[in-house]
């Protein structure tokens, strides 16, 4: 079946302007999660969503980065005013409900010049 | 909060030669995932581990979870060149949040 798919899947973006990242999780996965990775570094927690709410989003780095989740299905990142330190992968997983296994995503490269 | 301390961070080995890395935690998990990422793909799920003890495999690649429930070994055997990436460990608490260490980056030497 399906699995998790990511729009685009590179994007270049001059500094200071808002770009929106596209997650479509695999069909009937009600958890989705957004991860942030830095050129070869670990993956670092941004937000989760369980059906379209957030019960967590501790790990957003600051206002300018957003998200939501329509429909309990596709989910959208938005990050305002980007910086060149936004410069990284993002990968988005989903899951069958919070705390079973997450399946990922390809990632959008993210470059902000 | 949580945290899994994975190691090693980096490994370099020759071709042929058996791997083994593994992931501790301070807490109790209730479930152990191992992950493998490729360059420039998102992570796919090698082995899920459900039971305290419990070993499983995966062609030549093997992982236990801890008897005392903080820690998990993953061992790749006869390593080959398509094994270079990324390894994660993943622990689910008992919350139902699922915590990643930060990596075991695999390398082959020609």
């Amino acid at each position: 079946g399906a699995g998790v798919s990511q729009s685009p899947s590179n994007k270049v973006t001059e500094k200071g302007k808002d770009v929106e990242l596209r997650c479509d999780p695999i069909s009937g996965h009600t958890a989705l999660y957004w991860y942030r990775q830095s050129l070869g570094q670990g993956l670092e927690f941004l937000i989760y969503f369980q059906g379209n709410s957030a019960p967590d989003k501790s790990g957003l780095p600051s206002d300018r980065f957003s998200a939501e989740r329509t429909g309990g299905s596709v989910s959208t990142l938005t990050i305002q005013r980007t910086q060149q330190e936004d410069s990284a992968v993002y990968l988005c997983a989903s899951s069958l409900a919070a705390g079973y296994e997450q399946y990922f995503g390809p990632g959008t490269r993210l470059t902000v010049t | 909060g949580q945290q899994l301390n994975q190691s090693p961070q980096s490994m370099f080995i020759q071709e042929g030669e058996d791997v083994s890395m593994n992931c501790t935690s301070s807490s109790i998990f209730n479930t152990w995932l191992w992950y493998k990422q490729d360059p420039g793909e998102g992570p796919v799920l090698l082995i899920a581990l459900y039971k305290a003890g419990e070993l499983t495999s995966n062609g030549r690649l093997t992982a236990q979870f801890g008897i005392t429930r903080k820690d998990s070994f993953l061992n790749i055997s006869a390593s080959i060149p398509s094994d270079v990436g990324i390894y994660f460990c993943a622990g689910r608490s008992g919350d139902d949040k699922i915590i990643f260490g930060k990596g075991t980056r695999l390398h082959i030497l020609p």
